[in-house]
């Protein structure tokens, strides 16, 4: 069964600062995709990054970008020049082709950015 | 603007009583999902829905069910609540056929059982 952690359930960083949040993931398919999802205080969950397996390049989306390491099924998002609107919970989710499209979620992480 | 309702953001149920959860999207996607969130273990999979009538159980089905008798409507049932499904309920939906479709997200409902 595929399984997603996140080691970190708390994390915080100064404004205009970098962070990365770490997670690793367990499956044995080769076809799958790796998303991280944002949930703010308001609690609508909206998706930040997505990285395809096959890719080895690493997905960027403007301050939001991903170092996957295949071998090591690590999947870790920096987020750079940290935003006040950056504090939200931080989820890792895997889809894998063999899964029907169900997205298996990590234990998420807490960021706080602090002025 | 795509959108995925949950019937109620808040709800205070009695032990032993049937509860409904409702979701509606308006994106005609085929998948939908109900997910269970607690602080530290993330979101839990209950039920998981691929079509109208078609459903597969999540990783924690037991003592729920769900219905989806539309499209564009999948429910949650708690068959009779227990003070051990309290909790924020997320529902989702995606497009099926491709992996790394995004999947849109509802408001939640947080229930409180007592």
């Amino acid at each position: 069964a595929q399984t997603v952690t996140q080691s970190q359930p708390e994390m915080s960083v100064q404004e205009a600062e970098t962070v990365t949040l770490s997670c690793t993931y367990d499956t044995s398919e080769n076809n799958y995709y790796l998303f991280w999802y944002k949930q703010p205080p308001s609690r609508q969950m909206i998706l930040v990054i997505r990285q395809e397996a096959y890719k080895q390049q690493n997905a960027t989306e403007n301050r939001f970008s991903v170092n996957f390491q295949k071998a090591a099924k690590s999947f870790s998002l920096k987020i750079s020049d940290s935003q006040l609107g950056d504090t939200a919970m931080y989820f890792c989710a895997f889809v894998g082709g063999n899964q029907g499209g169900k997205l298996i979620f990590g234990q998420g992480t807490e960021l706080s950015v602090k002025p | 603007d795509v959108k995925v309702t949950q019937s109620s953001r808040y709800l205070v149920k009695r032990t032993g009583e049937k509860v409904f959860l409702e979701c509606v999207q308006d994106m005609d996607h085929e998948n939908m999902f109900w997910y269970r969130q607690d602080p530290g273990l993330g979101l839990r999979l209950i039920y998981f829905s691929y079509d109208v009538k078609m459903k597969e159980k999540g990783d924690i089905p037991e003592g729920y069910s769900v219905s989806r008798e539309k499209k564009e409507r999948f429910s949650l049932i708690l068959e009779s609540a227990s003070t051990n499904q309290t909790s924020m309920y997320l529902c989702a939906s995606s497009l099926t056929g491709r992996l790394n479709t995004e999947a849109f997200f509802g408001q939640g409902t947080r229930l409180t059982v007592v």
